[in-house]
């Protein structure tokens, strides 16, 4: 089993629609989770980070966080062409340095 | 405020060369990451390493592979006798300190032919 799992996609959703990004952890005791958004040839740029279970909006992001689950989700409100990236979910290790355990990636495509 | 500056952007080297990477981290941060990133996989966790210092190397391969980050200057990542599975982008991230969020650089895409 990865330790960090995501649907590959490509998730694809129309112009002002929500798209739902979804992961799992297999690492019951992780406590630090976060989301980074990554264009084609590009580094990763942090989006979102979330500590305690619920929800955390910043913007038109929400992440949802549910550790009795091991699951992970980001929630992008009025989807713009301009998000169409890949995202990609990341879980601390430890509750030290940051060394990030990622998930593949899920390919969004937002058309207009 | 510059951002974490990798070089070189692309790098081509064949079979049994050696293969340097350099990462400037950002202002004021001395805390700098490794990562690889292969085609179609997550990026994966290589080393940690403070000035001079290297704190963590679980993820980096025994063998060819070194890392450093001296008093001064960039912070090397260093491919000795390079093979075709090598092949992939190497990330830079910087913090400035171990709890802090990372930033990362454009990356250097590494090719062996």
């Amino acid at each position: 089993q990865k330790e960090v799992e995501q649907n590959s996609g490509p998730l694809s959703v129309p112009e002002g629609a929500i798209a739902s990004l979804n992961c799992t952890y297999s690492d019951r005791g992780s406590q630090s989770f976060f989301w980074y958004r990554q264009y084609s040839g590009k580094s990763p740029e942090l989006i979102m980070s979330i500590y305690s279970n619920g929800d955390k909006e910043d913007g038109r992001f929400t992440a949802q966080l549910n550790k009795a689950s091991q699951y992970v989700s980001l929630l992008i409100r009025d989807s713009q062409p301009s998000d169409s990236a890949t995202y990609l979910c990341a879980v601390k290790q430890g509750t030290g340095f940051q060394k990030l355990v990622f998930g593949t990636g899920t390919r969004l495509l937002v058309s207009p | 405020n510059a951002g974490v500056m990798q070089n070189p952007r692309h790098l081509v080297r064949r079979r049994g060369q050696e293969a340097r990477l350099r990462c400037s981290p950002m202002k004021g941060h001395s805390h700098v990451y490794w990562y690889r990133q292969l085609p179609e996989e997550g990026l994966k966790f290589m080393v940690y390493l403070q000035k001079e210092n290297i704190i963590d190397e679980s993820g980096m391969p025994k063998e060819r592979f070194s890392a450093e980050f001296p008093k001064e200057g960039p912070s090397i990542l260093r491919i000795q006798q390079v093979v075709r599975g090598d092949s992939a982008a190497y990330f830079c991230a910087s913090s400035p300190d171990r709890n802090e969020k990372l930033f990362f650089g454009s990356g250097t895409q590494l090719s062996v032919l």
